[in-house]
């Protein structure tokens, strides 16, 4: 069974960091593109940053853009984001997901990690 | 980045009715749209993709249309789990979403 499993989230005050993990199963990340979305308390979902299935693509929104990083680790079969320069507006559920690149799809989601950036 | 606006941004059914739901592009995107539902409390979950194919495990009263720039989602016969916010997102460029269309009773 295809599953992904995020964990990382928590409090941070502005201005700092945090690194998001997502820990695949059921699947190869080397086979897969996989993209990071969230979702604010209340609003709807945004595309935060994908990677192709050969980590050759990297896309960002232009909100993250420079203060986010994508990256994988083939060996764990996990997908990071790391988060600097945290604001207020990045306060969101973070949720990972499998990209289905020939369609541009998001086929499968992870539960969610909650990042809150707060003093 | 191209946008999409979703109507409406929410709508009152009942069980059985046909209910739809519209999404607008900023730009063309020929049929690179597709649509999710989100149940309250539930992560997101793939409906429709490239306008009309429904992803596996759907039931059939889910459907999708268009081309350009105005899509449609239609449930042919609501049933009660199917009360969610409903997203489209275009697969044309740089990936986004409309800003959802909340089914409730």
């Amino acid at each position: 069974e295809v599953q992904l499993l995020e964990s990382g989230g928590g409090l941070v005050p502005p201005g700092g960091s945090l690194r998001l993990s997502c820990a695949a199963s059921g699947f190869a990340l080397s086979d897969y593109g996989m993209s990071w979305l969230r979702q604010a308390p209340g609003k709807g979902l945004q595309f935060v940053s994908l990677t192709t299935a050969n980590g050759g693509i990297l896309q960002y929104s232009d909100s993250v853009k420079g203060r986010f990083t994508i990256s994988r680790d083939i060996s764990k079969n996990t997908l990071f984001l790391q988060m600097n320069s945290l604001r207020a507006e990045d306060t969101a559920i973070y949720y990972c997901a499998k990209w289905r690149g020939a369609q541009s799809i998001f086929d499968v989601w992870g539960q969610g990690a909650l990042v809150t950036v707060s003093s | 980045d191209i946008q999409l606006t979703q109507s409406p941004s929410s709508l009152s059914a009942s069980v059985g009715d046909r209910v739809t739901i519209t999404c607008r592009a900023s730009q063309t995107i020929t049929r690179w749209l597709n649509w999710y539902q989100q149940r309250p409390g539930e992560v997101p979950k793939l409906l429709i993709y490239t306008t009309s194919n429904l992803q596996s495990g759907v039931p059939i009263r889910f459907s999708g249309s268009g081309s350009g720039t105005d899509f449609t989602l239609t449930i042919s016969s609501l049933q009660p789990e199917d009360f969610a916010t409903y997203y489209c997102q275009q697969s044309s460029g740089k990936p986004t979403f409309g800003q959802g269309t909340k089914v409730e009773i």
